[in-house]
């Protein structure tokens, strides 16, 4: 597709339930990006992809958050055992190379609330 | 590293220019000033960036303090699709770290 599509778009999930976010790049496109994003506040990096490979998850927040992109182009973000605190709109977004020429593409997000 | 500084808020009249400063006093000789801007229920979009020259597109213009320490991104005729917050990030391989940004309201 033309853009970086994320799903579902909105999800609840009761605390406890482990739960799956979608992110399908613009195809091409080598470098893959999570961030989290509370209410009212900026984007927060998560983990970034460079094809298949994460070559950086400094910023997961704890060992309940696990991301991958095993065939390099569609990545999952997957939250076990979800907490209050996780409600947030997950953002994903890709880049066609590494370096510091490339703007990121975003999605619109999934918008995740944990009750 | 430190974020850069931002407005926490700026306001403008419509069809007016709009200059969004940022402080970035950290930064290294092979960052770049990137600027994205985020509308409401929406990812953040790419606005433009920048090294060490100005720069202009479609969009916007980048203006760029000689010593690299500051920035500035202007918007030549605000409209009210322009609202939105904006985001002002220093790049270097693949880190882009976003701050809170500044929360442009544009008046008719």
């Amino acid at each position: 597709g033309a853009g970086v599509s994320q799903s579902p778009r909105y999800k609840v999930a009761k605390r406890g339930q482990d739960v799956a976010l979608r992110c399908d790049p613009i195809s091409g496109h080598v470098s893959l990006f999570w961030y989290q994003q509370a209410l009212g506040q900026g984007p927060e990096f998560l983990t970034y992809f460079q094809n298949e490979a994460q070559l950086d998850k400094s910023g997961l927040p704890s060992d309940r958050f696990f991301a991958e992109r095993p065939e390099g182009s569609v990545s999952t973000l997957k939250i076990q055992r979800t907490q209050q605190e996780d409600s947030a709109v997950y953002l994903c977004a890709s880049s066609p190379g590494q370096g510091a020429f490339y703007g990121y593409t975003f999605g619109s997000g999934t918008r995740l609330t944990v009750v | 590293d430190a974020k850069t500084t931002q407005p926490n808020s700026m306001e403008s009249n419509e069809e007016e220019p709009v200059h969004l400063p940022c402080n970035h006093s950290t930064i290294s000789g092979t960052d770049y000033i990137h600027w994205y801007r985020q509308l409401p229920s929406q990812g953040p979009e790419y606005v433009i960036h920048g090294l060490t020259s100005n720069v202009n597109n479609r969009m916007a213009s980048l203006a760029i303090a000689e010593d690299r320490k500051s920035s500035t991104l202007i918007l030549h005729r605000a409209t009210l699709r322009d609202a939105a917050v904006y985001y002002c990030i220093k790049y270097n391989n693949n880190d882009m770290r976003f701050g809170a940004g500044t929360r442009l309201t544009v008046k008719p």
